[in-house]
């Protein structure tokens, strides 16, 4: 699978929107884009999945651009409670061991 | 509720004791996983099981036992060979397609 590079960390505050950025240069043709959202003390959770263009559900977009070599977590009017790891993963259908990162850590402040 | 539960919520061990996490899915999932989370850290995978009666190592293994008899429960043993248990650990289901794991809350397991 694909290694993903994306920032440590980012900082905002309520009711910006957040763009988290995740290069994936060598993403093959069958894989796909996934988020997930950690918070302190849980396990992560899904929260968006892409193959091209923009995705869009009810707590984020993806845009992923033609070449597909990254993509962009877009996170609208966050609030506090958006404070968490966001992890960036690449992934194919079928079985597989998914490779979690350090992940962006974002703050979001008051 | 379908989802995956994880128990304890925390455990502490002593020196030279083996402890049992649990975990237990209604998902319907076949295959499951184990994943240990340090402070600041990324996931390890630490075992991964895609049937039941099967499972792998993963990245970590060594110090660490898994049983699947049942598609539901996929329990994971932490030895007196693991010296350095510390940590948060994560159990995962996913379903045939793979590509997205559903998470437990975690156990934290302490060193007494």
């Amino acid at each position: 699978l694909a290694k993903t590079t994306q920032p440590i960390s980012m900082d905002s505050y309520e009711g910006q929107e957040v763009n988290i950025t995740c290069s994936h240069n060598n993403i093959a043709t069958n894989d796909y884009i996934t988020w997930y959202q950690q918070f302190p003390s849980q396990g992560p959770r899904f929260i968006i999945q892409g193959y091209k263009t923009k995705v869009t559900n009810e707590v984020a977009s993806l845009f992923i651009p033609a070449d597909r070599k990254s993509s962009t977590l877009s996170l609208p009017r966050v609030s506090l409670s958006d404070t968490a790891v966001y992890y960036c993963l690449v992934v194919k259908r079928g079985f597989q061991k998914l490779v979690f990162g350090t992940g962006t850590r974002l703050l979001v402040s008051p | 509720d379908g989802g995956i539960t994880q128990s304890p919520k925390y455990l502490f061990r002593k020196e030279g004791q083996n402890v049992t996490l649990s975990c237990e899915q209604n998902l319907n999932h076949d295959a499951m996983y184990w994943y240990r989370q340090d402070p600041g850290q990324g996931l390890r995978l630490i075992y991964y099981s895609q049937i039941v009666n099967d499972f792998q190592k993963g990245d970590i293994a060594e110090g660490y036992s898994v049983s699947r008899e049942k598609k539901e429960s996929f329990p994971l043993t932490v030895t007196s060979a693991q010296k350095n248990p510390t940590a948060f650990y994560l159990c995962a289901s996913s379903p045939p397609t793979g590509d997205i794991q559903y998470f437990g809350a975690g156990t934290r397991l302490s060193v007494l």
